[in-house]
């Protein structure tokens, strides 16, 4: 079975300073998309960035990144320059056709943005 | 609908009673996930429906746990006997088919059992 592993309950960053959150997945398919949600506390998940496997140019989002290794099964997310309402859970997500097309969540990581 | 609409947004219920959360997903949307969010916790996957079909059911936790959708578009969640362990966030997903397409998320329903 697919699991996701996010190892960073909470990270810290001040204002417009870079945070990295981690994600490791496990797999044994080649054909798979890994997202990354965010959940403030409205509740309301928001998609901030996704990734093909077959791709190897990692993916950018205005001040979303994320550097994927796929070798490593890895699938970090950089926030550059945070804001405070960068503040929120952040949720590293896989799906695959072979797994049902359901999306199979991390642990989540709390951000907090200190001004 | 704009988005994905559920309802009730919150619902406290006595142990041992019966309730139904209803999902809505956005129009054309034939994948219908439901996912629960204890507090502080990940999204634990339950059921996922493709139109009217569950093809997998596998994170149901228990036969108290039951879903149906109808018409390839609203989804009901019911939990009969509700218990403590029940209380939770209830979040449901709409996407069209596909691994690649968003999902999109309603607000979800917190139930307390108490």
């Amino acid at each position: 079975a697919q699991t996701v592993t996010q190892s960073q309950p909470e990270m810290s960053v001040q204002e417009a300073e870079t945070v990295t959150l981690s994600c490791t997945y496990d797999t044994s398919e080649s054909d798979y998309y890994l997202f990354w949600y965010k959940q403030p506390p409205s509740r309301q998940m928001i998609l901030v960035i996704r990734q093909e496997a077959y791709k190897q140019q990692n993916a950018t989002e205005n001040r979303f990144s994320v550097n994927f290794q796929k070798a490593a099964k890895s699938f970090s997310l950089k926030i550059s320059d945070s804001q405070l309402g960068d503040a929120a859970m952040y949720f590293c997500a896989y799906r695959s056709k072979a797994a049902g097309n359901k999306l199979t969540f991390g642990g989540g990581t709390r951000v907090l943005v200190k001004p | 609908g704009a988005g994905v609409s559920q309802s009730p947004s919150n619902k406290v219920t006595e142990k041992g009673k019966d309730v139904e959360l209803r999902c809505d997903p956005i129009s054309g949307h034939t994948a219908l996930y439901w996912y629960r969010q204890s507090l502080g916790q990940g999204l634990e996957f339950l059921i996922y429906f493709q139109g009217n079909s569950a093809p997998d059911k596998s994170g149901l936790p228990s036969d108290r746990f039951s879903a149906e959708r109808t018409g390839g578009s609203v989804s009901t969640l019911t939990i009969q006997r509700t218990q403590q362990e029940d209380s939770a966030v209830y979040l449901c997903a709409s996407s069209f088919r596909g691994i690649r397409t968003e999902a999109f998320f309603g607000q979800g329903t917190r139930l307390t059992v108490v």
